[in-house]
């Protein structure tokens, strides 16, 4: 079965830690991208890669890091630099930066 | 700026019919898609809509007035299962980057 994956599904992290959030997809997209939702509200595009080994920031890029070094694996790295980092994030894959978003389960981070 | 307007909740009777509107500001312009999202889930795929018109899939229809910068999503016999956050999203060509703009959401409650 394709599909993309995220884990864990609820992370807990103490202030000051930094934590990776993984995502891995065997559709066989170029494109795969993280966002942010808070709740009651829409997605924001964090990052962002078109093809392995590129990456560009999203809106909100500040606080965050990710690398592509697989077609099918795009971390996410939250720092100790992000604010407020108590979110549910989001990884999507598409087949290109045109196609519809294919999105995994998610990852409810929670840091206190 | 870039915005795309939708209400934020919708509330209406299991077997009716609802329209969820969406209208938008952005400064390109590649087609709108319309996402669902239960409670605690991933968004889903739905519907796009590049040219003027109603596209139809089962139950669900979307239409969109590129003149108008407006767009709906109509769901025809409601179900309870329907009951979630639908989001209109607008792909702007930023940068050759298709990025999507996501509005806020809008919560469709459907009492029995």
């Amino acid at each position: 079965d394709g599909g993309i994956t995220q884990s864990p599904k609820y992370l807990f992290r103490k202030e000051g830690q930094n934590v990776t959030l993984s995502c891995e997809q065997n559709l066989n997209h170029d494109a795969m991208y993280w966002y942010r939702q808070d709740p009651g509200q829409g997605l924001r595009l964090i990052y962002y890669s078109q093809i392995v080994n590129d990456f560009q920031k999203g809106d909100i890029a500040e606080g965050y890091s990710v690398s592509r070094e697989k077609k099918e694996s795009f971390p996410l790295t939250v720092t100790s630099a992000q604010k407020n980092p108590t979110a549910f994030y989001l990884c999507a894959s598409s087949i290109d930066p045109a196609g519809e978003q294919y999105f995994g389960p998610g990852t409810r981070l929670t840091v206190t | 700026g870039q915005s795309l307007e939708q209400p934020s909740e919708v509330t209406a009777v299991e077997g009716a019919i609802v329209q969820i509107n969406c209208t938008y500001q952005t400064s390109g312009f590649y087609g709108l898609s319309w996402y669902q999202q239960h409670d605690g889930g991933a968004p889903t795929f739905l519907s796009y809509n590049a040219l003027d018109g109603l596209e139809e899939t089962g139950r669900f229809s979307s239409f969109l007035s590129r003149s108008d910068s407006y767009g709906y999503l109509l769901l025809q016999e409601l179900q309870m299962k329907d009951s979630a956050s639908y989001f209109c999203a607008v792909r702007d060509p930023k940068d050759s980057n298709y990025q999507l703009i996501w509005g806020a959401g809008t919560k469709l409650i459907i009492k029995p």
